[in-house]
C-alpha cells in the first residue's frame, strides 16, 4: 500500500499571507505512460464533507479560485494558498489515486494567525 | 445539480451487518465509478471502497477486505455498501463520492454522509 504522510500537521498564517502544505507519498504516482501524477488535494471545512480542489498534482477543479495552486512530481507534492482568506481556515488533505487502496495523507489543519 | 445522498447508517452491534445505500442523481450514473469515503470522529479521511461503472474494477482497503462488499446497480442510480461482521472502528461517517470519470479518478462531487455507530 502506498502511504502518505502530510507536513507539517497545522499551520497558522495571517491573513494575506502564503501557506504551504507539502505531501509524501511512500512510492512515485507518477503513471509513465500518460506522463500524470495520480495525486489530488481535498479542502474539509468543519461540517461539511470533502471538497476537490486540485487533482493531477496541479490542474485545478473548476472553480476554486486560483489562489490554490498545487506541484510536485513523483513522490514529493505541495499545495500552496497565495493569499491566504478566511474561508480558507480547514482541513487539507492530499489523496493518492494511483494504485488500491487509494490512501489519504493524515491531514493538514489550516488556520489565522 | 449533483446529488449523492446516503443512507442505511445507524447503531450496529459488534459482529453483525448494516448496508448502507447511496442514491445518485443530476448525472448519467452508469459513466462513473463511485466510492465509499470515512471519517472516524474528530479523525482523517479513510477511502474504504471504489466500484467502477461496470463493477468491472473493485476495490477495498485492508481494514475492511472480507467484511465489506461494494455493490452498485445502475439501473436504480445506486450505490451500497454491506458491511459484515462489525467492528468498533469502524465507527465512522460514511461518504458516498463520484469519481471524476474511471476507477483511478480524483473524487468530484461527495455526499453528506451517514453516521454508522458500531457498538453493544
Amino acid at each position: 500500500d502506498i502511504v502518505m504522510t502530510q507536513s507539517p500537521d497545522s499551520l497558522a498564517v495571517s491573513l494575506g499571507e502564503r501557506a504551504t502544505i507539502n505531501c509524501k507519498s511512500s512510492q512515485s504516482v507518477l503513471y509513465s505512460s500518460n506522463n500524470k501524477n495520480y495525486l489530488a488535494w481535498y479542502q474539509q471545512k468543519p461540517g461539511q464533507p470533502p471538497k476537490l480542489l486540485i487533482y493531477w498534482a496541479s490542474t485545478r477543479e473548476s472553480g476554486v479560485p486560483d489562489r490554490f495552486s498545487g506541484s510536485g512530481s513523483e513522490t514529493d507534492f505541495t499545495l500552496t494558498i497565495s493569499s491566504l482568506q478566511a474561508e480558507d481556515v480547514a482541513v487539507y488533505y492530499c489523496q493518492q489515486y494511483y494504485s488500491t487502496p487509494f490512501t489519504f495523507g493524515p491531514g493538514t489543519k489550516v488556520d489565522i494567525k | 445539480e449533483v446529488q449523492l445522498v446516503e443512507s442505511g447508517g445507524g447503531l450496529g452491534q459488534p459482529g453483525r451487518s448494516l448496508r448502507l445505500s447511496c442514491a445518485a442523481s443530476g448525472f448519467t450514473f452508469n459513466d462513473y465509478a463511485m466510492h465509499w469515503v470515512r471519517q472516524a470522529p474528530g479523525k482523517g479521511l479513510e477511502w474504504v471502497s471504489g466500484i467502477s461503472w461496470n463493477s468491472g474494477s473493485i476495490g477495498y482497503a485492508d481494514s475492511v477486505k472480507g467484511r465489506f462488499t461494494i455493490s452498485r446497480d445502475n439501473a436504480k442510480n445506486s450505490l451500497y455498501l454491506q458491511m459484515n461482521s462489525l467492528r468498533a472502528d469502524d465507527t465512522a461517517l460514511y461518504y458516498c463520492a463520484k469519481a471524476k470519470g474511471d476507477y483511478g479518478d480524483p473524487l468530484d462531487y461527495w455526499g453528506q454522509g451517514t453516521l454508522v455507530t458500531v457498538s453493544s
